[in-house]
């Protein structure tokens, strides 16, 4: 079955503790990225990669890092976590091609206190 | 980048049509326009997305005006299923990048 995975679903950490939410996806997708989805806001991008090693910042990429050594995982980071980070957060993954239907993993609750 | 206007909410009875309609007057030549949907605590899933020709699936139409400058989402009949925010978004055909607006909720009624 074609989808994107997120771990944890749901994490509570406190300010300054590190942490990363893994994302993988099972169909060969070029294209990853990370949202973070608050009250009032929508659904705003973090970071994007249309490739291995090939990374680049959204909207409102600040407090985060990502990688992309392999095609299939893109794990997002929080060095430093702040409570302003508290968020829902979906990782979605696309073919390349202009068009594409982007998939979307289940989201990731995130609480900082 | 280029934004959408949409309403903020609808109402629509079961088993009649639904148009969600969608303003992108600054919308790119190269620009895809793509709708996803939302249901509650699930991640945005995909409805159907066009460039200049109208588009027709299972789930969905999607009418896209000559000028390319507004849209309309049809669902040909509503279920309780259907009842969920949707996204009207631009795609940059180079970067992918997805702009999503505020959305229109859609509330479907027995």
């Amino acid at each position: 079955e074609a989808q994107v995975t997120q771990n944890p679903r749901y994490l509570i950490t406190v300010t300054g503790k590190k942490l990363t939410v893994t994302c993988s996806q099972n169909m060969n997708h070029e294209y990853m990225s990370w949202y973070r989805q608050d009250p009032g806001l929508g659904l705003r991008q973090i970071y994007y990669s249309m490739n291995v090693e090939v990374t680049d910042k959204g909207d409102v990429p600040e407090g985060y890092k990502v990688s992309r050594k392999e095609k299939r995982n893109f794990p997002l980071i929080l060095e430093s976590p702040s409570p302003n980070q508290t968020s829902l957060y979906f990782c979605a993954s696309r073919r390349l091609q202009g068009g594409s239907e982007q998939y979307f993993g289940p989201g990731t609750r995130l609480t900082v206190t | 980048d280029a934004k959408t206007t949409q309403p903020n909410s609808m109402e629509s009875n079961e088993e009649e049509p639904v148009h969600l309609p969608c303003n992108h007057s600054t919308i790119s030549g190269t620009d895809y326009i793509h709708w996803y949907r939302q249901l509650p605590s699930q991640g945005p899933e995909y409805v159907i997305h066009g460039l200049t020709s109208n588009v027709n699936n299972r789930m969905a139409s999607l009418a896209i005006a000559e000028d390319r400058k507004s849209s309309t989402l049809i669902l040909h009949r509503a279920t309780l299923r259907d009842a969920a925010v949707y996204y009207c978004i631009l795609s940059a055909s180079n970067t992918g990048k997805l702009i999503f607006g505020q959305g229109t909720t859609l509330q479907v009624k027995p």
